[in-house]
């Protein structure tokens, strides 16, 4: 069965500094993978996605994520942190018939 | 473009009693997903329309849950009773469907039950 794990629960960064979140999934076939962002109070907004091709996906805010086939990852890269990207990160892998399997996330806190 | 739009946005009820929420998907979105997420976990899929029909709702707590989606466009979710582990962001998404994996998300109605 597909399968998300995101290792990291919260990671804290310095304005200004680079970011990398973990992304690993469990799928069979070659995966539909996605980035979503949630801000307090919001519903998710997807950042990128990758379905084939180029491994390197860019996406919005300057975030970009990179698939891995052999390590079964997908990490999500910024090179410089702002505030506003304090929020909640979600990996998501898409199954059949159109669905996502989510990851259990991971809160980002950004320290001025 | 509008998008997905939820009502109500906070809820707070007793526990065994009913509540129900809307969703809107944008225009022309033919799949509908209801999502609960609860606080510091990811969101879980409950239930998946296509159109007006039904093609997942094996994590829907049937004997307290029902959904439903007339006429392929707006949907509704129901508790009752509702129970304390009910309390959670309950999400809605649509997608164009078809193999399209992208999914636009509302911005949830957050429900407590005390």
């Amino acid at each position: 069965a597909q399968s998300v794990t995101q290792p990291d629960i919260h990671i804290t960064v310095s304005e200004g500094a680079s970011l990398e979140l973990r992304c690993n999934y469990s799928y069979g076939a070659t995966p539909y993978l996605f980035w979503y962002v949630q801000s307090p109070g919001q519903g998710l907004q997807l950042l990128l996605k990758y379905f084939s091709g180029d491994t390197l996906v860019q996406g919005i805010k300057g975030f970009e994520a990179e698939f891995k086939r052999s390590q079964s990852s997908f990490n999500l890269r910024k090179p410089s942190v702002h505030w506003s990207d304090a929020a909640e990160y979600f990996c998501a892998v898409g199954a059949s018939t159109d669905k996502l399997i989510f990851g259990t996330g991971t809160r980002l806190q950004v320290f001025p | 473009e509008a998008g997905v739009a939820q009502s109500p946005r906070y809820k707070i009820i007793e526990k065994r009693q009913s509540v129900a929420f809307w969703c809107n998907p944008i225009s022309g979105h033919a799949t509908l997903y209801w999502y609960q997420q609860i606080l510091g976990q990811g969101p879980k899929l409950l239930i998946q329309f296509q159109n007006n029909g039904v093609v997942d709702d094996s994590q829907l707590p049937k004997d307290r849950f029902s959904a439903e989606r007339l006429k392929g466009v707006d949907s509704t979710l129901k508790i009752q009773p509702a129970k304390l582990e009910d309390s959670a962001v309950y999400l809605c998404a649509s997608s164009l469907g078809g193999g399209s994996y992208e999914q636009y998300f509302g911005p949830g109605t957050r429900l407590t039950v005390t």
